[in-house]
């Protein structure tokens, strides 16, 4: 079966940093997504892992370690805006994308 | 950037009747289109993948006569909800995929039966 664990709920402080985890135990792995959706939107996409190690994209930063199965989403200098659901998403086989139940991110002033 | 269009944004129906949903490719050829669901604070689920011209693919739980999937050509996708029922009340996502190339999402479809 399908597998991606995340927590439900986070708060954090604007100008703070905030990691979201992620951990997946999936049958086939193609990489790892990280998607930010406001509510009642579709989501954007922020970033995609494939091989080990951190990506960085301003103030977002994915990691990944395929032997753990295990991500994280890395949020700098946090703004008001970044308040949404952040999810991951694993691509499994060539071409699905598996998602996991979201994290709700609200910040506070 | 690839932008992917859908419609309607929100629709209303009569338990009992039929709606179709859109999700058009507008600058790029989508080979394969994937539709979710998505229940309030819950997270996308995929209901099935489709390749353009073949039979879609749906995952387990998710009744193929009830949630009919054509992709008839390279740059439409439509999923039309057979006797509709409140419980199929949900927003309902398509994202697009040219060849081996990103996902582009649309922008959702916001489905209440009453």
């Amino acid at each position: 079966g399908q597998n991606i664990d995340q927590p439900t709920e986070m708060t954090a402080t604007e100008g703070a940093i905030v990691q979201i985890n992620c951990t997946y135990q999936t049958s086939g792995f193609n990489g790892l997504f990280w998607y930010q959706q406001h509510a009642g939107e579709a989501p954007t996409f922020l970033s995609y892992n494939v091989l080990d190690g951190l990506e960085e994209k301003g103030r977002f930063s994915s990691f990944l370690s395929r032997s753990k199965g295990y991500s994280y989403l890395l949020l700098k200098e946090l703004q008001m805006k970044d308040s949404a659901s952040y999810l991951c998403a694993v691509r499994v086989g060539d071409d699905k994308i598996i998602f996991g139940k979201g994290t709700r991110l609200h910040i506070l002033p | 950037g690839a932008v992917v269009s859908q419609h309607p944004s929100w629709v209303i129906c009569k338990s009992g009747t039929s709606v179709k949903i859109e999700c058009r490719s507008l600058d790029f050829q989508a080979t394969t289109m994937f539709w979710y669901r998505q229940f309030p604070k819950q997270s996308l689920m995929l209901m099935a993948t489709s390749n353009e011209g073949s039979k879609a693919t749906y995952e387990q739980g998710v009744e193929k006569d009830k949630f009919l999937i054509n992709h008839a050509s390279l740059t439409l996708s439509t999923l039309t909800v057979t006797s509709a029922h409140p419980e199929d009340s949900s927003f309902y996502i398509c994202s697009a995929r040219e060849g081996g190339g990103g996902y582009t999402f649309g922008s959702g479809t916001r489905l209440t039966v009453v």
